[in-house]
Parts: structure tokens; C-alpha cells; sequence
């Protein structure tokens, strides 16, 4: 009875693919994230979404576009992968937007771009 | 500017012993505060908040936090160190500015406890 899952894991892939990591979340949250963890651990967010409408759009290049089908799920696709992608990107779910709801992270998908 | 600091990239703890985590803040406004446990290759767990009220807030895995204002601090602490609380820590804030529940987290800090 995962909280929030992503898949894949783990994805390595070449310079200039594009590829898509997946999350769901059954904890009947309204509010979702994508976190990118880099290589020093430090964590920063980069997109929020509250029943399917976007809410936290950070300084993230275009070439990243997160997608909410409904409000269990955020997928995030990228496109012409670089070496500087390389991370550790987190999902998250909290109860609404309200800033005192703790969130609930996924187990990351660790992104190797080569 | 919003910002969050664990002054220590690593603590290192014998078992039983207390342990501190520290985090400082800079924030606009009440700052609700959050501190999050990362294990190897895992993702973030909730271990407490700090929204209103009482100073001292009690979490998960025995551990507790004291909010202090006037320093501007939420250091986590435990009264007796376990082994298996060896892991990365993540304090977090949130300023009434932050849209959509953005959190600003700090660079984390590695714990170690040693048998």
C-alpha cells in the first residue's frame, strides 16, 4: 500500500534523449510536486500542482514539462536530456497548499544522463 | 530572501547519547517549520512541524524540536541516540509568501550514530 510511487527507479539514458518519470499517489491528496535532489543532496523544487492546475512553476528550464492527468497523478517529461540533468527527482503529495500540511515523498528516480 | 541553514554537514553521536540537529532560518513573516529524515536512497519521511503554539513539538521516532524566535531556530534534538536514526536531515520553512506550500529546504545535515 505505497503513498506515493514513481517509476522508474532508476534511468539512464544518452545526451539529447527525452524521457518521462511517472507518479501516483493514493493518499487523496489534492496537491503534488517534483523536487530535483543534485549530486550534493540539496533539494529544491521545481513545479507544483493543485488538481490538475499548476501552481509553483521555479526557474526550470523549458525543456521540462510536468504533466497532471488528474489530481493522483504528476508525471514529468524531459526533453533533450543534458549531463547537467543528472539528479535524484522526487515526487510529493500534501493534503492542499496550504503551507502547514507536511508532504509525502516518493523513493526518487535517479536520473543518468550520459 | 527566504533561506534555511544547517550550520553542520555532519554530527557524529554515540549511541545513548542526546543528539542536535542544527537549523537557523530567515523568513518574512511566521515561518512554519519542517524537519524531514532521508534514509539511503530513500525519499523524504515527515518527522514534525512547527506551526503555532507551543515551542517545543514532539515527532516521530521520539524525536523533538524546539522553536525559539528570538534566535530564529528549530534545532532537532533526541534524548538518546539510536543507531538506526543514522541518516540525512532536512530542515524546512515555509513563509506566509510562499505560494502553494513551497518549502525552502536547508543543505541537510548527515548524522551519524556510532554503537
Amino acid at each position: 500500500d505505497t503513498a506515493v510511487s514513481q517509476t522508474p527507479k532508476y534511468l539512464v539514458t544518452q545526451m539529447g534523449n527525452d524521457k518521462s518519470i511517472k507518479c501516483e499517489q493514493n493518499l487523496g491528496h489534492d496537491t503534488m510536486y517534483w523536487y530535483k535532489q543534485d549530486s550534493k543532496k540539496f533539494l529544491k523544487i521545481m513545479f507544483s500542482y493543485n488538481n490538475k492546475e499548476l501552481i509553483i512553476n521555479e526557474t526550470v528550464p523549458n525543456r521540462f514539462s510536468p504533466k497532471s492527468p488528474d489530481k493522483a497523478h504528476l508525471n514529468l517529461h524531459i526533453n533533450s536530456l543534458e549531463l547537467g540533468d543528472s539528479a535524484v527527482y522526487f515526487c510529493a503529495s500534501s493534503q492542499a497548499t496550504a503551507r502547514a500540511y507536511e508532504q509525502y515523498f516518493g523513493p526518487g528516480t535517479r536520473l543518468t544522463v550520459t | 530572501a527566504q533561506s534555511v541553514a544547517q550550520p553542520e554537514d555532519q554530527v557524529n553521536v554515540a549511541e545513548g547519547n542526546p543528539l542536535t540537529v542544527k537549523c537557523t532560518y530567515s523568513v518574512s513573516g511566521n515561518p512554519y517549520l519542517f524537519w524531514y529524515v532521508q534514509y539511503p536512497n530513500r525519499g523524504l519521511q515527515f518527522l514534525l512541524k512547527y506551526i503555532t503554539g507551543d515551542n517545543l513539538v514532539k515527532g516521530s521516532y521520539g524525536f523533538e524540536a524546539e522553536f525559539n524566535k528570538s534566535q530564529t531556530s528549530f534545532h532537532l534534538k533526541k534524548p538518546s541516540a539510536l543507531v538506526s536514526d543514522s541518516a540525512l536531515y532536512f530542515c524546512a520553512v515555509s513563509s506566509p509568501y510562499n505560494q502553494g506550500g513551497k518549502l525552502i529546504f536547508g543543505q541537510g545535515t548527515e548524522l551519524s550514530v556510532k554503537p
